[in-house]
């Protein structure tokens, strides 16, 4: 099993529509929790953290479930430039090791 | 706003050869990292350092070595390419570990191709 697991997809979204994408760890010792995007043929790029609480920025909500052990991204309005691969990322030990994700990749059409 | 940079974006070599590729960040950070990024496999970890000197294998370190001579500077060397090494390289930075002090700021990437 992966440390971190996400669904590939893609997902292929209209404009203006809501997605959510969800992300799987195995370690229950994990303690902290991101977000990446990463645009083609370019680097990652951090989107958001993940708090215990959830949290909101703009359009992006990020919540995360330490009991089932999974991380969530929810993006609303979709807009074409929010097309990208979304890479989940989970550290551990203490924040010495970070798990990346194989990515999640999202089309918004118009 | 934190930069890294890498030597080159796009870099073709025979099998064989030494390659040498190398990143700069202009932001004090203690720790850098080294990953390849390869379809369907995500990006996976080849050494990291935490400061200047150091190094640490990440799960992937065979047929490649580093140098943390100065702090800013992080290099990965292919002793002698081979084609399964065919990839793209990114380099990352971080401030430090710990709670809170995670986020990683990613040079632009090269991309390697040993023929």
């Amino acid at each position: 099993r992966k440390e971190v697991e996400q669904d590939p997809g893609p997902f292929n979204v209209p404009e203006g529509a809501t997605v959510a994408f969800n992300c799987t760890y195995s370690n229950s010792a994990s303690q902290s929790f991101f977000w990446y995007r990463q645009d083609c043929r370019k680097e990652p790029k951090l989107l958001m953290s993940v708090y215990s609480s959830g949290n909101e920025d703009g359009r992006f909500t990020a919540q995360l479930n330490r009991a089932s052990q999974y991380i969530s991204l929810l993006i609303r309005d979709s807009k074409l430039s929010d097309s990208a691969t979304y890479l989940c990322v989970v550290t551990t030990g203490g924040g010495f090791k970070t798990i990346f994700g194989a990515g999640t990749r999202l089309f918004v059409k118009a | 706003d934190v930069k890294v940079t890498q030597s080159s974006r796009y870099l073709v070599k025979r099998t064989g050869e030494k390659v040498f590729l190398e990143c700069v960040q202009d932001m004090d950070h203690e720790n850098m990292f080294w990953y390849r990024q390869d379809p369907g496999l995500g990006l996976r970890l080849i050494y990291f350092s935490y400061d200047v000197k150091m190094k640490e294998k990440g799960d992937i370190p065979e047929g490649y070595s580093v140098s943390r001579e100065k702090k800013e500077r992080f290099s990965l060397i292919l002793e002698s390419a081979s084609t399964n090494q065919t990839s793209m390289y990114l380099c990352a930075s971080r401030l430090l570990a710990g709670y809170n002090q995670e986020t990683q700021y990613f040079g632009p990437g090269t991309r390697l191709l040993v023929l």
